[in-house]
């Protein structure tokens, strides 16, 4: 079953603004992730946060955790229209990173 | 980086038949590797993990013998989806994990699997 849940389920934004995505799940984690699809495609890694941590960066990526409130948000700034994909979280249970359950995803289209 | 290669990536086949999946690692060895099913704009399934020289683990609810799953060799796990239905036609996505701490999934670009 899915363990997690994203809001928004879609988000259209204008090119330059940016875009934040949250996820919520249920269960203990060792670390959660960030996962792109582009449409029909597979999925591409963006991320990943341990459960040890707060807030991680990469690029124009920022990742924030709450273990507390089981919650975790992606901010993408200054959007491009090449940013318009699917964006899953995916929690693990173990450092072996094995076992992933997604959430269930935000469909992000960014308007040029 | 990791490369995990699917194929076929599209296949559209009458009701009844047999369809092979192939994951391949292309430059790592993968004792496991995950195979996922997705409908439209849904979120992805695990469905079952493939071991290397042992049976495949599969999740609740899902059928061992509609979906049989080989890992004969460190780089090529197999998804077999038996007597194939049109309630079977899906998104399937496999994946794998390089070897080293902390190394994350890497995905195949999926298999369009659509059944007539």
């Amino acid at each position: 079953s899915q363990q997690g849940e994203e809001d928004p389920q879609a988000l259209s934004i204008q090119e330059g603004e940016n875009a934040t995505m949250n996820c919520s799940y249920k269960t203990s984690i060792n670390n959660l992730q960030w996962y792109r699809q582009n449409s029909g495609r597979g999925l591409v890694h963006l991320i990943l946060i341990r459960s040890n941590e707060r807030e991680k960066h990469s690029g124009r990526l920022r990742v924030t955790l709450d273990t507390s409130k089981k919650s975790s948000s992606l901010l993408i700034t200054a959007s491009r229209a090449a940013d318009t994909a699917s964006y899953f979280c995916a929690t693990s249970p173990n450092f072996g990173n094995e076992k992933l359950t997604f959430g269930t995803g935000t469909r992000l289209t960014i308007i040029p | 980086g990791a490369v995990v290669s699917q194929h076929p990536s599209r296949v559209i086949c009458k009701s009844g038949t047999s369809v092979k999946i192939e994951c391949r690692s292309l430059d790592f060895q993968a004792t496991t590797m995950f195979w996922y099913r997705q409908f439209p704009k849904q979120s992805l399934m695990l469905m079952a993990t493939s071991n290397e020289g042992s049976k495949a683990t599969y999740e609740q609810g899902v059928e061992k013998d509609k979906f049989l799953i080989n890992h004969a060799s460190l780089t090529l796990s197999t998804l077999t989806v038996t007597s194939a239905h049109p309630e079977d036609s899906s998104f399937y996505i496999c994946s794998a994990t390089p070897p080293g701490v902390g190394q994350p999934q890497h995905f195949g670009d999926g298999t369009r699997l659509s059944i007539l």
